[in-house]
């Protein structure tokens, strides 16, 4: 079975400091990760993706993520906080391949102080 | 060009009756799942569609949940019966099948939030 684990409910940073979400996930195989964004009544947003290319990930809004097998770890990071980065975040696992269901985290709760 | 389109936005209903909601997937997506999310619970998938096969429905909470896809297209969930605990937004996704370039990645939609009171 896979999982994934966010270590932070919540977390909060002023403006233009760096961002960084914790995860840590559990895969019986090879795993495809992936970071989604969730703001206030608004849909789910792709911030970015691994699927066992480069193991540094860039994704939307200046964030990125780093694969670390070794420390089964994908934490999503940002040099510098903005203001609209407040949002819910969710760390996701799924298959290495094909259209297999997601797995999410509880998600955590980014607050941006001015 | 649009993406994953849902209906009802927003569903008040009373304990015991049923109620569909209804997802569109981008146009070319063969892939279709439903998703809930509620406060105890986070984001927890419910049922799969891929094409002709069967539907995976290993993360139906209960017989009261079905959910059909005509045509290979829209797709509605049908909860009979509905219980207070059945309160949450529920979200569809769709994504490209097997053999794509991008595989994996799923758009969603906006949600139904659903109240039952």
């Amino acid at each position: 079975a896979q999982s994934v684990t966010q270590l932070d409910s919540h977390v909060s940073v002023s403006e233009g400091t760096p961002v960084l979400l914790r995860c840590n996930y559990s895969s019986s195989y090879s795993p495809s990760l992936f970071w989604y964004v969730q703001h206030p009544n608004k849909g789910l947003q792709l911030l970015l993706k691994y699927t066992s290319a480069a193991t540094l990930v860039k994704g939307i809004n200046g964030f990125e993520a780093e694969f670390k097998k070794s420390e089964t770890s994908f934490h999503l990071t940002k040099p510098s906080a903005h203001m609209s980065d407040a949002a819910e975040y969710f760390c996701v696992v799924s298959g290495s391949r094909g259209n297999t269901p997601l797995v999410f985290g509880k998600g955590t709760r980014l607050s941006v102080i001015a | 060009g649009a993406g994953v389109s849902q209906s009802p936005s927003n569903k008040v209903t009373e304990k015991g009756k049923d109620v569909e909601l209804r997802c569109d997937p981008i146009s070319g997506h063969t892939a279709l799942y439903w998703y809930r999310q509620s406060l105890g619970q986070g984001l927890e998938f419910l049922i799969y569609f891929q094409g002709n096969s069967a539907p995976d429905k290993s993360g139906l909470p209960s017989d009261r949940f079905s959910a059909e896809r005509t045509g290979g297209s829209v797709s509605t969930l049908t909860i009979q019966r509905t219980q207070q605990e059945d309160s949450a937004v529920y979200l569809c996704a769709s994504s490209l099948g097997w053999g794509a370039r991008t595989y994996n990645e799923q758009f969603f939609g906006p949600g139904t939030r659903l109240t039952v009171l």
